[in-house]
């Protein structure tokens, strides 16, 4: 069945390090893939998105292009700041999966002074 | 735009007791989703409505669980009765069209004692 796997968390890094997190997935058809974040004691919020192979989506400094090749949707932002200690989710969802989202199991950021 | 309501936002409950979740979807979102967020892992879909009819409702435990969506707008998802392994945050989602970005709500969280 269709499917989302992140790396394991948690991430600990220092700020104004480089972030990477990686998502790869199995789907049939062609989904849209997702990240959402999840601040402490807050929903879920959608971070970026792209809809087809070779998309690029962007927000707040964040990045992930839509690689069907590789069937991967990897998590990157240049340097990262405290404020975006957080969870991390990779999500698809499309017409074979009817609208639903399928989601990865997160990704704990923790970023350090 | 007002985002998506839920209550109550915490409930701590005892076995074999009921317990039921309200969702106020973003204004003009034909669709609606529950997903229930076990700790440690990503959201899973229980159920969801198109306008006030279910698309989706194979992942519900319907032994126990049960959820309404009166004329298309409020939902209320209700557990009796309640077991341990049904803590969990339950989360609600809308969104515009049925492939659409949905936007989630803060969630309640539920703690079965």
């Amino acid at each position: 069945g269709d499917s989302v796997t992140q790396m394991e968390g948690p991430v600990t890094l220092s700020e104004e390090a480089f972030l990477t997190i990686n998502c790869t997935y199995t789907a049939t058809g062609y989904p849209s893939l997702f990240w959402y974040v999840q601040y402490p004691g807050e929903g879920l919020q959608l971070l970026l998105k792209a809809t087809k192979a070779d998309d690029k989506g962007s927000n707040k400094g964040f990045e992930a292009t839509y690689r069907k090749e590789t069937t991967s949707f990897h998590l990157e932002k240049g340097s990262v700041q405290v404020s975006d200690s957080a969870v991390y989710f990779c999500a698809l969802s499309g017409y074979n999966q009817g609208g639903k989202l399928i989601f990865g199991q997160g990704t704990e950021l923790s970023v350090k002074p | 735009e007002a985002g998506v309501a839920q209550s109550p936002r915490y409930k701590i409950i005892e076995k074999r007791q009921s317990v039921a979740f309200w969702c106020n979807p973003i204004s003009g979102h034909a669709t609606l989703y529950w997903y229930q967020q076990i700790l440690g892992q990503g959201p899973k879909l229980l159920i969801q409505f198109q306008n006030n009819g279910v698309v989706d409702d194979s992942q519900l435990p319907k032994d126990r669980f049960s959820a309404e969506r009166l004329k298309g707008v409020d939902s209320t998802l209700k557990i009796q009765p309640a077991k341990l392994e049904d803590s969990a945050v339950y989360l609600c989602a809308s969104s515009l069209l049925q492939e659409g970005t949905q936007y989630f709500g803060p969630g309640t969280r539920l703690l079965v004692l």
